[in-house]
């Protein structure tokens, strides 16, 4: 049962251009979503969230964009540099409705940015 | 920067005996939990652990997994008899309070059993 899907397992873009990576969810419980960033041998590192009462979040070349109606978000990169290149975990939980935050993950999109 | 610290770095077992892997969350945190990661899937919650009880666990969490929090720093997760199926990495995170949800992991423990 996946709750969180990202259906592209892996993504190349050319460096300086626009990264878009995509996550896709069921439950209409989540409200509350995280995109997290891994490299190998390393825990996943928190990027940027978002909560359901918006639909947009900015943090510097990240931007994550909610579409409730469609149940999508997306994180754009840009500029994308090569040091972004990693595993991108999309996460969603449901902050409000009693649960301890646990966190469910999607299956993760590997970017790989070239100079 | 405050980290989540995870030791060992990667055990190896043999089938049906007891590990224990080790955290210690960032200090002032008051959430902690255990996700894993089999090797090519996606990250899984297996529990969450707060105010010295277990607050929520998934269906992956059965009997032979425990969590135990011995002391003000520490945090483990013991697996009495494991299985071949156990092999995976195992994060340990830890969130400062309800409405923080930027977890902090740690870089993870890899338990391959043979």
């Amino acid at each position: 049962d996946q709750q969180v899907k990202q259906n592209s397992p892996s993504l190349s873009v050319q460096e300086g251009r626009i990264s878009i990576l995509n996550c896709d969810y069921t439950n209409s419980m989540f409200d509350y979503f995280l995109w997290y960033k891994k490299y190998p041998a390393e825990g996943p590192t928190f990027l940027i969230s978002i909560s359901s009462i918006k639909d947009k979040n900015e943090d510097g070349r990240f931007t994550v964009f909610l579409n409730k109606s469609a149940k999508h978000l997306s994180l754009h990169i840009v500029p994308s540099q090569p040091g972004d290149s990693a595993v991108y975990f999309c996460a969603a939980t449901s902050a409000y409705g009693g649960s301890q935050g646990n966190l469910i993950f999607g299956k993760g999109t590997k970017l790989s940015v070239k100079p | 920067e405050p980290e989540v610290t995870q030791t060992p770095s990667h055990q190896v077992t043999q089938m049906g005996q007891e590990v224990i892997l080790r955290c210690v969350p960032i200090s002032n945190h008051l959430y902690f939990y255990w996700y894993r990661q089999i090797l090519g899937q996606k990250v899984e919650f297996l529990v969450s652990f707060y105010n010295n009880e277990i607050s929520e666990k998934s269906e992956i969490f059965d009997d032979q997994f425990s969590v135990e929090r011995p002391d003000g720093s520490n945090f483990t997760l013991k697996i009495r008899s494991t299985k071949l199926e156990d092999s995976a990495m195992y994060f340990c995170a830890s969130r400062l309070d309800r409405l923080n949800y930027g977890y902090t992991f740690g870089s993870g423990t890899r338990l391959t059993v043979v």
